[in-house]
């Protein structure tokens, strides 16, 4: 079964370093998304990509927030400069349309530990 | 701002019983509902969903039930086994005001034991 690849499965930064956070999204999908959970709290929605742009974004994607999709495959949320409390579990999901919630596929996550 | 509420953070039952899961929402314009469950190290996956057009959605030993009036959704599993055992998220959007977002809950983590 096609599924999200998150790379890498945990990342250990310096406060103030810039991550990089990868995701190979399912190949034919069109529609791109980073959710993000803080250890015991909810899974909250980051931002939407769709087109080569953002489609969608919460309040907490600010301007240290921002997303590519360099080439065909990969698609990146970078934070520039990392606080505390960035870190969390950080989850890519993808799905054809956007509209089809329930064909939302998410990744395994990558576990971001900003010291 | 707790738009999904999942009040009880544990759940536990024995094999062979009814899980009922229950989630709270306080936004009118929620108007699809879904159920994501997530194991350890995995991201969550899709469990099944329910549109606000209708009251109960049924699929194998899963059944959601949509309550609009007191904006309340529960998730049934009968009979539960213990591969039902993991973390259950109550998930809800706004398709119709074209919001692709899904807004979810805490969270709550049922045991079922052999």
């Amino acid at each position: 079964e096609p599924e999200v690849t998150q790379t890498p499965s945990h990342q250990v930064t310096q406060m103030g370093q810039e991550v990089i956070l990868r995701c190979v999204p399912i190949s034919n999908h069109l529609y791109f998304y980073w959710y993000r959970q803080i250890l015991g709290q909810k899974v909250e929605f980051l931002v939407s990509f769709y087109n080569n742009e953002i489609s969608e974004k919460s309040e907490i994607f600010d301007d240290q927030f921002s997303v590519e999709r360099p080439d065909g495959s990969n698609f990146t949320l970078k934070i520039r400069s990392t606080k505390l409390e960035d870190s969390a579990m950080y989850f890519c999901a993808s799905n054809l349309r956007a509209t089809y919630n329930e064909k939302l596929f998410f990744g395994s996550g990558t576990q971001l530990s900003v010291l | 701002d707790q738009q999904v509420k999942q009040n009880s953070p544990s759940l536990s039952v024995q094999e062979g019983r009814i899980s009922i899961l229950n989630c709270d929402y306080t936004n009118s314009m929620f108007d699809y509902f879904l159920w994501y469950k997530k194991y350890p190290a995995e991201g969550p996956t899709f469990l099944i969903s329910i549109s606000s057009i209708k009251d109960k959605n049924e699929d194998g030993r899963f059944t959601v039930f949509l309550n609009k009036s007191a904006k309340h959704l529960s998730l049934h599993i009968v009979p539960s086994q213990p591969g039902d055992s993991a973390v259950y998220f109550c998930a809800a959007s706004a398709l119709r005001g074209g919001s692709e977002k899904l807004v979810f809950g805490k969270g709550m983590k049922l045991t079922v034991n052999p």
